[in-house]
């Protein structure tokens, strides 16, 4: 496709389960960002890479988020033992180095 | 912290009028500034960015002014159309990291 892509569109889950989050970039974007929205706020960052690197991981909230990008193309989010707060919408970005960040749509994950 | 701050939750313009929507910023090192819009249900969308060696970006109805010395910078559209009323996300990045604001809400009323 020609947009950046994220499965699924909602996930709802229950406290305490593992849910992964999946992100097709577009094609040729070395560049790929994790963020979280909650009602009302902005994206907060949560995770970029570089390739299949991760150059920056700052803004992961604690050890439960982890994400990888095996090839350097599609990347997983991973939240273990999820909690009621992780609720949000996900979104994934992906650029050319320095560029514009072009987002998918997100998944809306509910924690119960 | 909130290093990007969008003060005004929410703006009303009349169609055909200017809106202006604000945006403040913390961090000396931000050297690159966006502006995102977002409908429901969708991913923001990019809009128009300055460098922070320009003071001003144009591009048809939409106009960037950035103020390094006030850390502040404005998005101007005008003449505004009902199709702008979406939510307006600030965004300033140094190196690769970028930090958004909170957003503000724009209504534009027929």
């Amino acid at each position: 496709g020609a947009g950046v892509s994220q499965t699924p569109s909602n996930k709802v889950t229950e406290k305490g389960k593992y849910v992964e989050l999946r992100c097709d970039p577009i094609s040729g974007h070395t560049a790929l960002y994790w963020y979280r929205q909650s009602l009302g706020q902005g994206p907060e960052f949560l995770i970029y890479f570089q390739g299949t690197g991760a150059a920056d991981d700052s803004g992961l909230p604690n050890d439960r988020f982890f994400a990888v990008r095996p090839e350097g193309s599609v990347s997983t989010l991973k939240i273990q033992r999820t909690e009621r707060g992780d609720s949000a919408v996900y979104l994934c970005a992906s650029s050319f180095p320095r560029g514009e960040q072009f987002f998918g749509p997100g998944t809306r994950l509910t924690v119960l | 912290d909130q290093q990007v701050k969008q003060n005004s939750p929410s703006l009303s313009v009349q169609e055909g009028r200017i809106s202006i929507l604000n945006c403040d910023y913390t961090n000396s090192m931000f050297d690159y500034f966006l502006w995102y819009k977002k409908y429901p249900a969708e991913g923001p969308t990019f809009l128009i960015s300055i460098s922070s060696i320009k003071d001003k970006n144009e591009d048809g109805r939409f106009t960037v002014f950035l103020n390094k010395s006030a850390k502040h910078l404005s998005l101007h559209i005008v003449p505004s159309q009902p199709g702008d009323s979406a939510v307006y996300f600030c965004a300033a990045s140094a190196k690769d990291d970028m930090r958004f604001g909170a957003g503000t809400r724009l209504t534009v009323k027929p």
